[in-house]
């Protein structure tokens, strides 16, 4: 079975760093883009860049360039995404998905369960 | 940059037509996903390349798109099938490439 399989909840204080993983089983994850989507409590979904893990090639959306960072280990097929320096409006879901070419556009056609991030004092 | 437009909610009664919509500038040229987020869950693709069908998505779910709107169709309403759903563009020209609607959450009365 082709799955994304995420790390668990965080709770994290403001200031702190933390680093989540997508962990992929049923494919090479190094033959497609891995993407991470952000969706606040009660909000819509934004997309927040894409890393391919073959190579590390990163793009950023320029809403979230310079505030995390992308990476992977294809060793063990796993992506990872990762703060410096939290603060509270990162409280968040974060998803990780797989990229797919469809004919003339990608879209995210395998998606991680999620990963909670709360930050709080 | 590029912005997809979704009304904020969909009523429908079970057995009926559910029509949501997503504008943006000559979206027709473009290639149009749908995904379904039901409470709890991560979201799920339900059409792709703006009318087919991942394998497992019910006959019940359609596409289109054309002009300045695409459009995703649920014939049949179920119980199930009450979720936010997301349309989404990928814009080659843009810094942000991957652009998702507003969404629409669809509620069966």
């Amino acid at each position: 079975e082709v799955q994304l399989v995420q790390s668990g909840a965080e709770v994290k204080k403001p200031g702190e760093s933390l680093k989540i993983s997508c962990k992929g089983s049923g494919y090479s994850l190094t033959s497609y883009w891995i993407g991470w989507v952000r969706q606040m409590p009660g909000k819509g979904l934004e997309w927040m860049g894409i890393i391919h893990p073959s190579d590390s090639d990163t793009r950023y959306s320029p809403s979230f360039q310079g505030q995390v960072t992308f990476s992977a280990d294809k060793s063990i097929s796993t992506a990872y995404l990762q703060w410096v320096s939290l603060k509270a409006s990162d409280t968040a879901m974060y998803y990780c998905a797989r990229l797919t070419w469809f004919r003339e556009s990608y879209a995210f056609d395998i998606w991680g369960q999620g990963t909670m991030v709360t930050v709080s004092s | 940059s590029y912005v997809l437009t979704q009304p904020p909610s969909v009523s429908v009664a079970p057995g009926k037509t559910a029509r949501i919509t997503c504008g943006g500038n000559n979206i027709g040229s473009k290639s149009v996903h749908w995904y379904q987020q039901k409470p709890g869950q991560a979201p799920v693709l339900v059409i792709y390349y703006d009318s087919d069908r991942p394998s497992g998505i019910p006959e019940r779910f359609s596409g289109s798109n054309s002009g300045n709107t695409a459009t995703l169709t649920i014939s049949r309403v179920e119980a199930g099938d009450e979720a936010d759903y997301y349309c989404q563009v990928w814009d080659s020209s843009s810094d942000r490439f991957y652009v998702f609607g507003t969404g629409t959450k669809v509620t069966v009365l």
